[in-house]
Formats: C-alpha cells, sequence, structure tokens
C-alpha cells in the first residue's frame, strides 16, 4: 500500500540552527501539507502545497519556515533559525486530486530544539 | 480557536463493547469531517470520513454519526477490540481543493480484554 515516509524520525538541533524535514508523499497525489503537535496540544495545520506553490499558510508559517518540491518526488520543510518552540512533532500529509478524500500522513519527525 | 472540540480526553471500554467517541464543531463552514486513528510515534491513519450531506457513513466495524443542526458528530465502534486502544482524532475540513484540516485534541481510547 502506498504511504507517505518521513526523515529523520528524530531530530536534535541546537537553537538556531537551520533543519531541513523531509518526506516523499504519495507518487500521484497532488497536494502536500505540513502539521505539527506540540506535546500536548492539538495537531495544527502549517502549510499546504499544490502546484508547486503554497496555497495556504497558517500564522506559525512565518519567514522562519520554507517549502519546497525540489526534484518532484521530495517535500521538504526547512527551519531556518530554530527556537526552543519549534520544537514538536512535525507530519508531513499528502492528498489526491479529489476534493472529499483523505489526507495520509507519515509517522512524523521529532524534532527536539536544544 | 476551539472550532473542533472533543471534550473526552479518555474513553475505557470493555472487549465486545460499543465504544462511543464525540466531537463538536463551531464552525459552520465544515463540510466535510474525519476521524483519524494514531499509535504513539506513529502517523495518524485515516479512519473513516462523512461529508456533509450524509448524516450517516459505516464501515465494518466503524460507524460515524452527523448531527448538523447540534454541530455534533460521534463514531461508533462496534465491537471494541483490544487492538482499538489508541488516540482518536476527529478532523474537519472547508470545501475547496486545499482542504486542510482543523483537529480536535483527540481522544485516548483504552479498550480492556
Amino acid at each position: 500500500e502506498p504511504e507517505v515516509t518521513q526523515t529523520p524520525s528524530h531530530q536534535v538541533t541546537q537553537m538556531g540552527q537551520e533543519v531541513i524535514l523531509r518526506c516523499v508523499p504519495i507518487s500521484n497525489h497532488l497536494y502536500f501539507y505540513w502539521y505539527r503537535q506540540i506535546l500536548g496540544q492539538k495537531v495544527e495545520f502549517l502549510v499546504s502545497f499544490y502546484n508547486n506553490e503554497i496555497s495556504e499558510k497558517s500564522e506559525i508559517f512565518d519567514d522562519q519556515f520554507s517549502v519546497e518540491r525540489p526534484d518532484g518526488s521530495n517535500f521538504t520543510l526547512k527551519i531556518r533559525s530554530t527556537k526552543l518552540e519549534d520544537s514538536a512533532m512535525y507530519f508531513c500529509a499528502s492528498k489526491g486530486r479529489a476534493m472529499n478524500t483523505e489526507a495520509f500522513f507519515g509517522q512524523g519527525t521529532r524534532l527536539t530544539v536544544v | 480557536d476551539q472550532q473542533v472540540k472533543q471534550n473526552s480526553p479518555s474513553l475505557s471500554v470493555q472487549e465486545g463493547r460499543i465504544s462511543i467517541l464525540n466531537c463538536d464543531y463551531t464552525n459552520s463552514m465544515f463540510d466535510y469531517f474525519l476521524w483519524y486513528k494514531k499509535y504513539p510515534a506513529e502517523g495518524p491513519t485515516f479512519l473513516i470520513s462523512i461529508s456533509s450531506i450524509k448524516d450517516k457513513n459505516e464501515d465494518g466495524r466503524f460507524t460515524v454519526f452527523l448531527n448538523k443542526s447540534a454541530k455534533h458528530l460521534s463514531l461508533h465502534i462496534v465491537p471494541s477490540q483490544p487492538g482499538d486502544s489508541a488516540v482518536y482524532f476527529c478532523a474537519a475540513s472547508v470545501a475547496g481543493n486545499n482542504r486542510k484540516l482543523i483537529w480536535g485534541l483527540g481522544t485516548s481510547l483504552a479498550v480492556n480484554p
């Protein structure tokens, strides 16, 4: 069964460092997303990506964040200068063309900023 | 921002009995609702969904009921099995191809043998 894969599963980084979280969405999907879940809090939408551009972003997704789909298969989330409050589980998701269809999620990357 | 609420953080049921998980929402623009299941150290796994034009959707042991006038939906699992023990998230989205999901806090279900 096709699946969304994320790497790494766990990343520890120093505050102020840049991190890149990687995702390989399901191959025929067209919509791509990043969500995050801070421990004990809700899953929060960060950004959606369609047709090689951001289609929507939340207020969390400030200019420290960026996304790319560099080669038609990978989908990356970059945090330029990490803060302690960026520590969270980051989930990548992808969705097919149909409007009423579910998004499939990766297993997540646990980001710890120290 | 409490657009999707799951007011029960946890639920415990006996194996073989019915589990009922509840979800309330406030945004009347939501037209598609989903339930995801999550095990520790894994990503959310899609379980079942319902469009706002329906009031019930069934898939095997899982049934989702939607009451639009009350802005309430529920997930019924019957019979419950120990393998159903997980965190269940209710999520909702507004019409449009983007379909970003707005999530509840989740309900941790424990099914006891």
